[in-house]
């Protein structure tokens, strides 16, 4: 039972255009979510993250927006650049300490 | 800062040996994490800690343990491996559940 689903495993973007990364969740529990950026052979880095209680938080390019009614929530990379090429995982959390991620989205920006 | 380090970085056992996988940070970090990645899934927890001699299972415990006897180490215990544990292994650290994680680099294990 996949409580926190990327439905898109990849995406290819021109350099410099928006890129826009989805998540869906099924716990209404979840009161923290997080993306994390991929390389291979490396360990997950974090990227941004945003409390239940918010709908957008913006860091530089990244921002992450929360839409809890739909359980849904979006990392916006503006504008793409070549080194964002990368796998982007969400995750979320819930009072529990249990966290879960999804299954990633492979983005390739194209220079 | 070496932040989390993982030994070791590969590893082939047969089917029912044992083995320990290391984790260590150095952030004084009250929380401690262990990951799974399958192939094409995302990572799945499979043991946490809040603090030295505290564990809880994650979603995946299933043929693994834990210790937290210090702060700084995480060890996870392989015992009776099984093909259905060749993964690679993440371990992750943070202050607090609503703080990020660090990740250490991985452990590939190959179980033959």
């Amino acid at each position: 039972d996949q409580q926190v689903k990327q439905n898109s495993p990849s995406l290819s973007v021109q350099e410099g255009r928006i890129s826009i990364l989805n998540c869906d969740y099924t716990n209404s529990m979840f009161d923290y979510f997080l993306w994390y950026k991929k390389y291979p052979a490396e360990g997950p880095t974090f990227l941004i993250s945003i409390s239940s209680i918010k709908d957008k938080n913006e860091d530089g390019r990244f921002t992450v927006f929360l839409n809890k009614s739909a359980k849904h929530l979006s990392l916006h990379i503006v504008p793409s650049q070549p080194g964002d090429s990368a796998v982007y995982f969400c995750a979320a959390s819930a009072i529990g300490n249990q966290f879960y991620f999804g299954t990633g989205t492979s983005l390739t920006v194209i220079p | 800062n070496a932040g989390v380090t993982q030994t070791p970085k590969f590893r082939i056992l047969k089917i029912g040996q044992s083995m320990t996988l290391q984790c260590a940070q150095d952030m004084n970090h009250n929380y401690m994490y262990w990951y799974r990645q399958d192939p094409g899934m995302g990572l799945k927890l499979i043991y946490y800690s809040v603090g030295a001699g505290i564990t809880d299972k994650g979603e995946v415990p299933n043929g693994y343990n834990v210790s937290r006897s210090t702060t700084e180490d995480f060890p996870l215990r392989l015992e009776l491996a099984a093909p259905s544990q060749t993964s690679v292994y993440f371990c992750a650290s943070s202050q607090q559940r609503i703080n990020e994680q660090f990740f250490g680099p991985g452990t590939r294990l190959t179980v033959l």
